[in-house]
């Protein structure tokens, strides 16, 4: 096990559209976090999952997102009818209990 | 809501000069986790501080947690090209999830 990978690293989307990111996490690690970061910012929160149950979910979250994370193994996260302020970098990041993340490399969104 | 600042948020020093950044808190933290980000890459983690006046040192770096648990320093002895890159600190948020800082950009000068 390599660490966490990010599917696809990046995504040009036009404005409408729906996509989806793919995160697998290191497989002893139960946590896993999907984070946003934009140019000169440090990663903002999304969501958090323990096992396959998302537990937390960031108050500035649209409703146009959605995570998902089936039998506690890889997640996904989907943003419908994406906008032009949804291109960011979005880190997924795994853990084994409230020690520090492993992130992965990261799937870049542009919304054009 | 819950948030941490640090400062400087740039630092240009010349190869072989020190560097310090510096995160703080309003509100207290039961412990503190500080990462690197090289240009073009993700976070990657470097220690986490739980003990009020906790100092811990990774060969040239020394972190450092307050007494109150409200700030915390990082501190790089003669820095290296290799050394280049931002450095957050994070912070417990409400509930699991960790909140970040905006960030400490360091460029070295050869």
């Amino acid at each position: 096990d390599t660490g966490v990978s990010q599917n696809p690293r990046h995504k040009i989307t036009k404005r409408g559209q729906n996509v989806t990111f793919r995160c697998d996490p290191i497989s002893e690690h139960n946590r896993l976090y999907w984070y946003r970061q934009t140019l000169g910012q440090g990663p903002e929160f999304l969501t958090y999952f323990q096992n396959e149950a998302q537990l937390e979910k960031s108050r500035l979250l649209s409703d146009r997102f959605s995570a998902e994370r089936p039998k506690g193994s890889f997640s996904t996260l989907e943003i419908q009818r994406t906008e032009q302020g949804d291109s960011a970098m979005y880190l997924c990041a795994s853990s084994q209990m409230a020690y520090g993340y492993t992130f992965g490399s990261g799937t870049r969104l542009t919304v054009v | 809501g819950q948030q941490v600042m640090q400062i400087p948020q740039y630092q240009h020093v010349q190869e072989g000069e020190d560097f310090t950044t510096y995160c703080n808190s309003s509100t207290t933290l039961s412990n503190i986790q500080w990462y690197k980000q090289r240009p073009g890459g993700h976070p990657v983690f470097l220690i986490q501080l739980v003990k009020s006046g906790e100092v811990k040192k990774q060969k040239r770096l020394t972190f450092q947690f307050g007494e109150a648990k409200k700030n915390s320093s990082l501190h790089i002895t003669a820095t290296q090209t290799t050394d280049v890159g931002t450095y957050f600190c994070a912070g417990p948020g409400y509930g699991q999830n960790f909140v970040f800082g905006p960030g400490t950009r360091l460029s070295v000068l050869p």
